[in-house]
């Protein structure tokens, strides 16, 4: 099946730093998502992203179908950022669900 | 803005007992799914539904069963529960097409079996 991987799995910053996570896939997809777990659990939809580059605030991420990667950038990071970054995509001509990475826990401390 | 919610937050059952996790989604969505997730085996899926009183195995379905009786409705069933199936279980739904196949996820239930 697809595969998946995040990287890094662990990342600490101070307030205000900038950080760049990384998710690699191993077949075609046309979805693909970025979530944030926050601490009771919930998934928090970042951004909806099978291609292209997306802003959102302090938030930005860019998908490269053809090489099979995606990028979410955070910048000026807050100590509120801290929690698990998932990436989970759709297979293209698969089943409706999504595979999910093993995520990054991301920690900023003030 | 998308809703679904999950019928608890947190729920303690006994070894046996049948345990209902029910999951409402307020946008019309035709697919509707049930995910587990553990430390260290992260999100895995237990089943999903295309439409009413359809559904699909996905890749943990053993020990558990669904019903889907209305289109907004999704419950998942422990038949009987064992402490395996402690977890933190998630519900999520989406648009079966264009232009989007983005899925949305409910709070999460922790369940924990004693």
């Amino acid at each position: 099946g697809i595969q998946v991987e995040q990287s890094p799995p662990d990342l600490i910053l101070q307030e205000g730093a900038n950080s760049t996570l990384r998710c690699n896939f191993s077949d075609s997809v046309n979805n693909l998502q970025w979530f944030h777990q926050n601490p009771w659990g919930q998934l928090i939809n970042l951004f909806y992203i099978p291609s292209g580059t997306k802003q959102n605030g302090r938030l930005s991420a860019t998908t490269v179908a053809t090489e099979r990667y995606s990028l979410l950038y955070i910048s000026s990071s807050q100590t509120t950022d801290s929690g698990v970054y998932f990436c989970a995509v759709r297979i293209q001509g698969g089943s409706e669900k999504l595979v999910f990475g093993k995520g990054t826990k991301l920690t900023v401390n003030p | 803005d998308v809703k679904v919610t999950q019928s608890s937050r947190y729920l303690v059952k006994r070894t046996g007992e049948k345990v209902f996790l029910e999951c409402v989604q307020d946008m019309d969505h035709e697919n509707m799914f049930w995910y587990r997730q553990d430390p260290g085996l992260g999100l895995r899926l237990i089943y999903f539904s295309y439409d009413v009183k359809m559904k699909e195995k996905g890749d943990i379905p053993e020990g558990y069963s669904v019903s889907r009786e209305k289109k907004e409705r999704f419950s998942l069933i422990l038949e009987s529960a064992s402490t395996n199936q402690t977890s933190m279980y998630l519900c999520a739904s989406s648009s079966s097409g264009a232009p989007t196949y983005e899925q949305y996820f409910g709070p999460g239930t922790r369940l924990t079996v004693t």
